[in-house]
């Protein structure tokens, strides 16, 4: 079946830091890939996307790119800002688009 | 344009008990899906449900849980004789369309605490 393996956290980083957070999928086919942050409090917000080999998903600073031959999708921001501080979920949703399969979650923490 | 609701945000229940989650998807959405967190897992497919039909169940446990999402009201998940197994976060998601990654919203979840 379908899995995705993240990174374990918590991840702390200082302001301005470079920020790397590792995911891996098993899937079957060619899956679409996502990236979701949970601020405290609230629920999920789609952060992005992609949708097939090669592509590269950005938002708000932070790029992954779908990488087809080392299955990954790693989540990388440049430089990280306080208001980061978020748990960030790694996910693929199959062909049959019925359900997201979700990594475990990895809490980031930004220090002033 | 609320968000999704869920209620109520914390739930303890001793064993035996019954448990019902709420989920009010967002104003013009259609689709519903419940997941369900683990401590120290991913959140994990239950179900996916269209209003007054079950779409998808093949993440739901075979017994004591069962779901709904009628012509009017919020969708429900109901636990019945709750197991302190079932402690987890659970979180509701809608959509206006099946699939639509882009337009799945998720509520801030429903703790459930089995005492």
């Amino acid at each position: 079946g379908n899995s995705v393996t993240q990174m374990e956290g918590p991840v702390t980083l200082s302001e301005e830091a470079f920020l790397t957070i590792n995911c891996t999928y098993t899937a079957t086919g060619y899956p679409s890939l996502f990236w979701y942050v949970q601020y405290p409090g609230e629920g999920l917000q789609l952060l992005l996307k992609a949708t097939k080999a090669d592509d590269k998903g950005s938002n708000k600073g932070f790029e992954a790119t779908y990488r087809k031959e080392t299955t990954s999708f790693h989540l990388e921001k440049g430089s990280v800002q306080v208001s980061d501080s978020a748990v960030y979920f790694c996910a693929l949703r199959d062909n049959a688009g019925n359900m997201l399969t979700f990594g475990g979650g990895t809490r980031l923490m930004v220090k002033p | 344009n609320a968000g999704v609701m869920q209620n109520p945000r914390h739930l303890v229940r001793r064993r035996g008990q019954e448990a019902r989650l709420r989920c009010s998807p967002m104003k013009g959405h259609s689709h519903v899906y419940w997941y369900r967190q683990l401590p120290e897992e991913g959140l994990k497919f239950m179900v996916y449900l269209q209003k007054e039909n079950i779409i998808d169940e093949s993440g739901m446990p075979k017994e004591r849980f069962s779901a709904e999402f009628p012509k009017e009201g919020p969708s429900i998940l109901r636990i019945q004789q709750v197991v302190r197994g079932d402690s987890a976060a659970y979180f509701c998601a809608s959509s206006p369309d099946r699939g639509a990654n882009e337009k799945l919203f998720f509520g801030s979840g429903t703790q459930l605490s089995v005492l």
